[in-house]
């Protein structure tokens, strides 16, 4: 059973341009979160979404940022017009489809340069 | 709103002898404590769970935690530590009446086990 696979590993993008993030769930997981992880810092949330639904995106920056569950395919984060200070490690994690105390699986990450 | 502080950056420790990384949390209601582990360059690993019921939690490689409600502690411990737990320990809660499955983290304390 294949982990939460996240892509690409490594981001390099310049001043001004997009980021696209993707993020598969684990099989049988239709819950996907993303964090945030800067330097020297924990993971601070960002969003929760379920299949074509945005649940919790209070952790969301209100600019540029967004993000997306389609029916079919990966999640998507996606942030544009990027600036030095979104350099990050973008964490994707995955639960079962139910509210409830389930532990939640993670990708390996993101990492975002913005030069 | 809920919150988790991890007091101590690091915790340094000999091989063989015990660990304890200190959690506590607010939350207001009933919390689910979750701790995590990362290594360098790597993702998030699920550790243990405290949901309901015994107070002391056993869960991977090795390490436990125990729950003190009146402390509102979530200490991890191991009885022996091993060069290979040194990492970064991330303790997180997800409140038990909330709508939504974020989690919240601490900032992480990183462990160094030496020889």
């Amino acid at each position: 059973n294949a982990g939460v696979m996240q892509n690409p590993r490594h981001l390099v993008r310049r001043r001004g341009q997009e980021a696209r993030l993707r993020c598969s769930p684990m099989k049988g997981h239709s819950h996907v979160y993303w964090y945030r992880q800067l330097p020297e810092e924990g993971l601070k949330f960002m969003v929760y979404l379920q299949k074509e639904n945005i649940i919790d995106e209070s952790g969301m920056p209100k600019e540029r940022f967004s993000a997306e569950f389609p029916k079919e395919g990966p999640s998507i984060l996606r942030i544009q017009q990027v600036v030095r200070g979104d350099s990050a490690a973008y964490f994707c994690a995955s639960s079962p489809p139910q509210l409830g105390p389930y532990e939640q699986y993670f990708g390996p990450g993101t990492r975002l340069t913005v030069t | 709103a809920q919150s988790v502080a991890q007091p101590e950056d690091q915790v340094n420790v000999a091989e063989g002898n015990p660990l304890t990384v200190k959690c506590t949390y607010s939350v207001s209601g009933n919390p689910y404590l979750f701790w995590y582990v990362q290594y360098p360059n790597r993702g998030l690993q699920f550790l243990l769970k405290y949901i309901t019921g015994d107070n002391l939690v056993k869960g991977s490689y090795g390490f436990e935690a125990e729950f003190n409600k009146s402390q509102t502690s979530f200490h991890l411990k191991k009885p022996s530590a091993l060069v290979s737990d040194s990492a970064l320990y991330f303790c997180a809660v997800r409140d038990y009446g909330g709508a939504t499955n974020k989690l919240i983290f601490g900032t992480g304390t990183l462990l160094a086990v030496q020889p």
